[in-house]
């Protein structure tokens, strides 16, 4: 069993709808949790970054975090067709000898339809 | 451009053959790591490196990868006698040093094909 785990999807919605993206873990030991956008043969990109439990809103962006579920979720309010990516959950724990090296989901891939 | 920059981007070459790939961290990042990813999945870790010490290598990191990083800024990555196995994406991403934690940076990858 990865110690993240995703649905790759894929996952289809119509433009301004409202997605929920998620990802669970095994590890207790991860304390930060990242969302990273990653477009087709493009590097990820950084979308959102947690500490611990808790929630951050970012624009139409929010990530949520469930610590005592080892859950974790991305929403995106009023979907655009430019939001369609797949999305990576990344998390690592407080272990500075790897420097925090992410542990990766497979990635959700999303297609926002006009 | 102050992002993560990685050269070459595409690189095909026969199975055998060695190949090299060059990463520039942000400025004044002092940590910087490699991953791989390959088609559907996620990235995986490699090796990280603070500053010129590789302090961690990952079990994928076979004895036919070597990492550096000479003088803390730039880091290459090399592959010696490719296998088809190792066609995939190379990331490398960088983050600042700070106390605890941080956010880290991705480069546009280098994607190999070995044939």
């Amino acid at each position: 069993q990865k110690e993240v785990e995703q649905d790759p999807g894929p996952l289809s919605v119509p433009e301004g709808a409202i997605v929920s993206l998620n990802c669970t873990y095994s590890n207790s030991a991860f304390q930060y949790f990242m969302w990273y956008r990653q477009y087709s043969r493009k590097g990820p990109e950084l979308l959102m970054y947690t500490y611990s439990s808790g929630n951050k809103e970012d624009g139409r962006f929010t990530a949520q975090v469930d610590k005592s579920s080892k859950y974790i979720s991305l929403f995106i309010r009023d979907s655009q067709p430019s939001d369609s990516a797949t999305y990576l959950c990344a998390m690592s724990a407080m272990n500075s000898n790897s420097g925090y090296a992410l542990n990766f989901g497979k990635g959700t891939s999303l297609l926002v339809t006009p | 451009d102050t992002g993560v920059s990685q050269n070459p981007r595409h690189k095909i070459t026969k199975r055998g053959q060695n190949v090299t790939f060059r990463c520039d961290p942000i400025s004044e990042h002092n940590r910087l790591y490699w991953y791989r990813q390959t088609l559907g999945q996620g990235p995986e870790f490699l090796t990280y490196f603070q500053n010129e010490a590789q302090l961690e290598k990952s079990r994928l990191l076979s004895d036919r990868f070597s990492a550096e990083r000479p003088k803390g800024s730039f880091s290459t990555l090399e592959i010696q006698r490719t296998e088809q196995g190792d066609s995939a994406m190379y990331l490398c991403a960088s983050s600042p040093n700070r106390a605890s934690g941080n956010t880290i940076y991705f480069g546009e990858g280098s994607w190999l094909t070995v044939v």
